[in-house]
């Protein structure tokens, strides 16, 4: 069956770092992924979306990679601040009907 | 972008009863989506709702317990059925555009 994994623990970092999420999933070819950020008690927001054919996707301080061959998606947070601590979720999709598989989640903890 | 409202935010239900959320959209959408959210777990398809349709339901998701209703392009409900402690989870509507899922922000419900 269709897997998606994420970092299962709770990742701390300093604040002016570099966070590193990582997206892995088996049984499954997907045509895009995307990241979404989600604080506690709210509905996910949209981050970034990079499709099959992409490797890199930028967008300010985010950077989101995709090897389709290692099935994997690496998300970064560069020069990162308390306000990014979140949960993010990677959801893998196909075809054009905007239905989602998601991810466990991975909780980002910055340090001041 | 679409803009989406939930309600209730939350609720308090006993068990055996059924509890209707309602979704309203600022635009016209043609599918919306309904997830679900356990405690501590990542974001599940329930159903895809389409407009003069019935919902298609996912792999463990019947009509008779989550009943879907799509009356316009605007709006659409979802009944938890019968409620147990296992339903206590968020609930959440969904609608894409562009490729990019835009949540509401949830409807927590806690069963007793």
């Amino acid at each position: 069956s269709q897997k998606i994994e994420q970092n299962s623990e709770a990742l701390n970092i300093q604040e002016g770092k570099t966070a590193t999420l990582t997206c892995n999933y088996t049984n499954y070819s997907p045509a895009y992924l995307q990241w979404y950020r989600q604080d506690p008690g709210r509905g996910p927001v949209f981050l970034l979306l990079i499709r099959e054919n992409e490797k890199e996707k930028r967008k300010e301080r985010l950077k989101v990679t995709f090897d389709t061959t290692l099935k994997q998606s690496l998300f970064h947070i560069t020069a990162s601040q308390p306000a990014d601590s979140a949960t993010y979720l990677c959801a893998l999709g196909s075809g054009a009907t905007n239905k989602l598989i998601f991810g466990t989640g991975t909780l980002l903890a910055v340090q001041p | 972008s679409a803009v989406i409202s939930q309600k209730p935010s939350r609720d308090i239900c006993q068990r055996g009863t059924s509890l209707t959320i309602q979704c309203q959209v600022d635009s016209q959408v043609t599918m919306m989506f309904w997830y679900r959210q356990q405690p501590g777990q990542s974001l599940t398809l329930i159903a895809t709702a389409n407009q003069g349709s019935e919902a298609t339901y996912e792999s463990g998701f019947v009509i008779d317990k989550f009943p879907i209703s799509r009356p316009n392009l605007t709006f659409s409900t979802l009944t938890v059925s019968n409620m147990s402690p296992e339903d206590s989870s968020i609930y959440l509507c969904s609608v894409g555009a562009d490729g990019e899922l835009f949540f509401g922000e949830g409807s927590r419900l806690t069963v007793l």
